[in-house]
């Protein structure tokens, strides 16, 4: 069984639509992220989600709206798609252990804005 | 200064070798330290994770943190062809956040 697993994995849309990206984990971990990857590799985390509760929310648009409807599952809607927002879309999630924290990621989701 | 800071390489190093990697990171960064190795068209994962000045040692790689010069290095021993990947250096902030540098890009030369 996938640990973290986010769909679609390829999305390609045109410009202005909305999209939503899914993602589930099924490690029974309380804490789950939505990380933005560019096209020069830098991850940059975008949410952080709590046991449904939010916990970071970085200096990211509007128009990206994550849900959680429990604490297996989050959720990235994105509104008005701008061309910008073309990046592989990284659902992780971790349980903290001590100091440290683990991060489980997803495959990913490549999105093209077209 | 950004919070976590790599050279973007390329760092090319023959089958065999050392590979050195190295991770600067800001104030802002005081907590847990990570390496993540990413796989072209792949995610992240974990490899490393060292939390107190000194070298942990796992296997052929040996993380090393000094904290009174905001340094953490990963040494990579007797290099694979297969170890060529991105290697993403990530510290932990205070609030709980975990910030990853824009990796170094590793090539091992059969």
């Amino acid at each position: 069984d996938t640990a973290v697993s986010q769909t679609p994995k390829y999305l390609v849309t045109q410009m202005g639509n909305d999209k939503s990206i899914k993602c589930e984990q099924n490690l029974g971990h309380d804490t789950m992220y939505w990380y933005k990857q560019d096209s020069k590799k830098f991850l940059k985390i975008m949410f952080s989600y709590n046991n449904k509760e939010l916990i970071i929310n970085e200096t990211v648009p509007n128009r990206f709206s994550p849900k959680s409807p429990d604490k297996a599952h989050l959720n990235l809607h994105i509104n008005s798609l701008e061309l910008g927002d073309s990046a592989v879309y990284f659902c992780a999630s971790s349980l903290k252990q001590g100091a440290g924290e683990k991060l489980f990621f997803g495959s990913g989701t490549q999105l093209s804005v077209l | 200064q950004k919070e976590v800071e790599q050279n973007s390489g390329p760092l090319s190093v023959p089958e065999g070798a050392i590979a050195s990697l190295n991770c600067t990171y800001s104030d802002r960064v005081s907590q847990s330290f990570f390496w993540y190795r990413q796989y072209s068209g792949k995610s992240p994962e974990l490899i490393m994770s060292i939390y107190s000045n000194g070298d942990k040692e796992d296997g052929r790689f040996t993380a090393q943190l000094n904290k009174a010069s905001q340094y953490v290095s990963l040494l990579i021993r007797d290099s694979q062809p297969s170890d060529s990947a991105t290697y993403l250096c990530a510290g932990k902030t205070s609030y709980d956040k975990v910030i990853f540098g824009p990796g170094t890009s590793l090539s091992v030369i059969p």
